[in-house]
């Protein structure tokens, strides 16, 4: 079964800098899809980004981008010129391409914006 | 499209009374699946349907039970509810296969005393 684990429960940064989301996963899987989600106050989940594994090009969304490491098994979100509307918890998550099309989470990251 | 709503926001049940919480989408998706959010657990899967007519249990079916009679609606009942199904509920909704986004409605706050 796969796992995925979010080492960070708190993470803070002062607004207009760049934060780092950390995020591990195990799989022995070779295709999968890998996401972010942001789940703001309003508990709304909201896709952020999403990695495809077959993919070496790490994804970009405007000021959110990820560091894939495929054979680490590692998957970062960065967060640059961060903003106050950036607060919220994220969650990284996994979807194998075989089989349903299951998310595995993590256990989420709650991000705070230092005015 | 209104994509993935969700009924009742919120609920209060007594220990073994039964309920069903709401899921429609209108967006033609074959794939509906039903997670729980838990403090410090992340989202974990429920139960989950690939089209009309199949269901099937995902992480944490215990206590729940599911039916999909149409493409649109994916219902999630509790026969009889305890404290420790005290949740957030979502549903979400995709195409199957590939690259595709899940959407998820706005969740259910359910407690159980």
């Amino acid at each position: 079964a796969q796992t995925v684990t979010q080492s960070q429960p708190e993470m803070s940064v002062q607004e207009a800098e760049t934060v780092t989301l950390s995020c591990t996963y195990d799989t022995s899987e070779s295709d999968y899809y890998l996401f972010w989600y942001k789940q703001p106050p309003s508990r709304q989940m909201i896709l952020v980004i999403r990695q495809e594994a077959y993919k070496q090009q790490n994804a970009t969304e405007n000021r959110f981008s990820v560091n894939f490491q495929k054979a680490a098994k590692s998957f970062s979100l960065k967060i640059s010129d961060s903003q106050l509307g950036d607060a919220a918890m994220y969650f990284c998550a996994y979807r194998s391409n075989f089989g349903n099309e299951k998310l595995t989470f993590g256990t989420g990251t709650r991000l705070t914006i230092i005015p | 499209n209104a994509g993935v709503t969700q009924t009742p926001k919120f609920q209060v049940l007594k220990t073994g009374q039964s309920m069903t919480l709401q899921c429609a989408q209108d967006m033609n998706h074959e794939y509906m699946s039903w997670y729980r959010q838990d403090p410090g657990m992340g989202l974990r899967l429920i139960h989950y349907s690939v089209g009309a007519g199949i269901t099937d249990q995902g992480e944490v079916p215990n206590g729940y039970n599911v039916s999909r009679s149409t493409t649109e609606d994916f219902p999630l009942r509790l026969l009889s509810a305890a404290p420790s199904q005290t949740s957030v509920y979502f549903c979400a909704s995709t195409y199957r296969q590939g690259y595709n986004e899940q959407f998820f409605g706005p969740g259910t706050r359910l407690t159980v005393l």
